[in-house]
């Protein structure tokens, strides 16, 4: 049974910080990884995904990492800025397109 | 290009009740899938539904069922509501065959069952 695991759950950072959140999870037969962030009391939005065959994709201040083998991947904010508070969860996707999500790494950014 | 939207936003129900929900995917997608996310956790997998059939189930009662219709959308209905119903439920609509499978999310029902 697939299981994601999100570490750490909450992260407090200045201004300006480069930052990596954590995902882990137990079985490497995936067929994509997804970044969403989530608002308070909103849906979920796509930040990145990554192919199974890929290591990594980027957008803007964005860069997510992908080790099928290990089981990991991380999501790396560069120049952090308030308005990056959010919820972020990770996600696995089978063949089917249905997703097993982490619980979440809730992050603020303070001025 | 409207995106994934779900109706009502909020919704406040008393226990036994029936609710229904309401997805209407991006345009050009033909699966959707519904999720539920209680307060402080990730989303969970309630089904699935591609060409007007439920195509796979997560763990979920069969309380909770759903429909897809001729023009993609769908609805989710959760029957005998309990008060560990409340949640946010969120749609998700993806195209079958497409190299990413990438999901789009739509904003949410909050369901209160009181």
């Amino acid at each position: 049974k697939q299981e994601v695991t999100q570490i750490p759950a909450a992260l407090s950072v200045p201004e300006g910080e480069n930052l990596v959140l954590n995902c882990s999870f137990t079985d490497s037969a995936i067929y994509n990884l997804q970044w969403f962030r989530q608002d308070p009391g909103k849906g979920l939005t796509s930040l990145l995904l990554i192919q199974s065959s890929q290591r990594e994709q980027t957008s803007g201040r964005l860069n997510a990492s992908l080790d099928k083998s290990s089981g990991r991947s991380t999501l790396y904010i560069a120049a952090s800025q308030p308005g990056d508070s959010a919820t972020y969860l990770c996600a696995v996707a089978s063949n089917t397109g249905k997703l097993i999500f982490g619980q979440g790494t809730t992050l603020q950014v303070k001025p | 290009d409207a995106g994934v939207t779900q109706s009502p936003t909020h919704l406040i129900k008393t226990r036994g009740q029936q609710v229904t929900l309401r997805c209407s995917p991006k345009s050009g997608h033909d699966t959707v899938s519904w999720y539920q996310q209680a307060l402080g956790q990730g989303p969970q997998f309630i089904f699935q539904y591609y060409e007007e059939e439920e195509r796979q189930r997560g763990n979920f009662p069969d309380r909770f069922s759903g429909h897809q219709f001729p023009n993609y959308s769908s609805e989710l209905n959760v029957n005998a509501l309990l008060l560990g119903d409340s949640a946010l439920y969120l749609c998700a609509s993806s195209l079958v065959g497409t190299q990413d499978y990438e999901q789009y999310f739509g904003p949410g029902t909050r369901l209160t069952v009181t």
